[in-house]
């Protein structure tokens, strides 16, 4: 069975800092996705990068970006140029290549980003 | 377009009642799952729809759990006798197939559960 880890129950920073959010897993499998996904006090999850585990680029979105080392089986997220908007929630998950397609996550890391 | 609803958006029983909690998935997805997102337990899987029927129902907690999804599109999940660790929220999610590996599911707004 698959693990998802997340160390950091909660993270502060102040805006306009970067900050990195660390998430390991645990599998057998060879071939996978990897997600972070957002939950702000609305509670609606909301996609914020996913990562394919057959590409060693590593996914960007805007001021996301991933540090994908598979060999670590590492997955963490950097926010650059953090925004009080950013504050939420993140949860890092993972899902199989093939077969059943349910969302494994991690614990959650609560980031707060201050003004 | 419209998202995945759910309703209602919290809902307050007590401990014996059944309930039932209704996810609405985005126009055309034939993937649904159901989450669950408590305190002790975090973000735990429930059970997966492909259309109408349910491969994977592996993580529903016991037999008072159930669901069903009728004409591919809205989804039931029914707790029966409910108890107090029953208490969390319930997630839906939506995908446009589940043939595809790696869609990203889109998640509703969650049924929040209060047990008494």
């Amino acid at each position: 069975a698959q693990t998802v880890t997340q160390s950091q129950p909660e993270m502060s920073v102040q805006e306009a800092e970067t900050v990195t959010l660390s998430c390991t897993y645990d599998t057998s499998e060879n071939n996978y996705y990897l997600f972070w996904y957002k939950q702000p006090p609305s509670r609606q999850m909301i996609l914020v990068i996913r990562q394919e585990a057959y590409k060693q680029q590593n996914a960007t979105e805007n001021r996301f970006s991933v540090n994908f080392q598979k060999a670590a089986k590492s997955f963490s997220l950097k926010i650059s140029d953090s925004q009080l908007g950013d504050t939420a929630m993140y949860f890092c998950a993972f899902m199989k290549f093939r077969g059943a397609q349910k969302l494994v996550f991690g614990q959650g890391t609560r980031l707060t980003i201050n003004p | 377009g419209a998202g995945v609803s759910q309703s209602p958006s919290n809902k307050v029983t007590e401990k014996g009642k059944d309930v039932e909690l209704r996810c609405d998935p985005i126009s055309g997805h034939t993937a649904l799952y159901w989450y669950r997102q408590s305190l002790g337990q975090g973000l735990e899987f429930l059970i997966y729809f492909q259309g109408n029927s349910a491969p994977d129902k592996s993580g529903l907690p016991s037999d008072r759990f159930s669901a069903e999804r009728t004409g591919g599109s809205v989804s039931t999940l029914t707790i029966q006798r409910t108890q107090q660790e029953d208490s969390a929220v319930y997630l839906c999610a939506s995908s446009p197939t589940s043939g595809g590996a790696g869609e990203t599911q889109y998640f509703g707004p969650g049924t929040r559960l209060l047990v008494l």
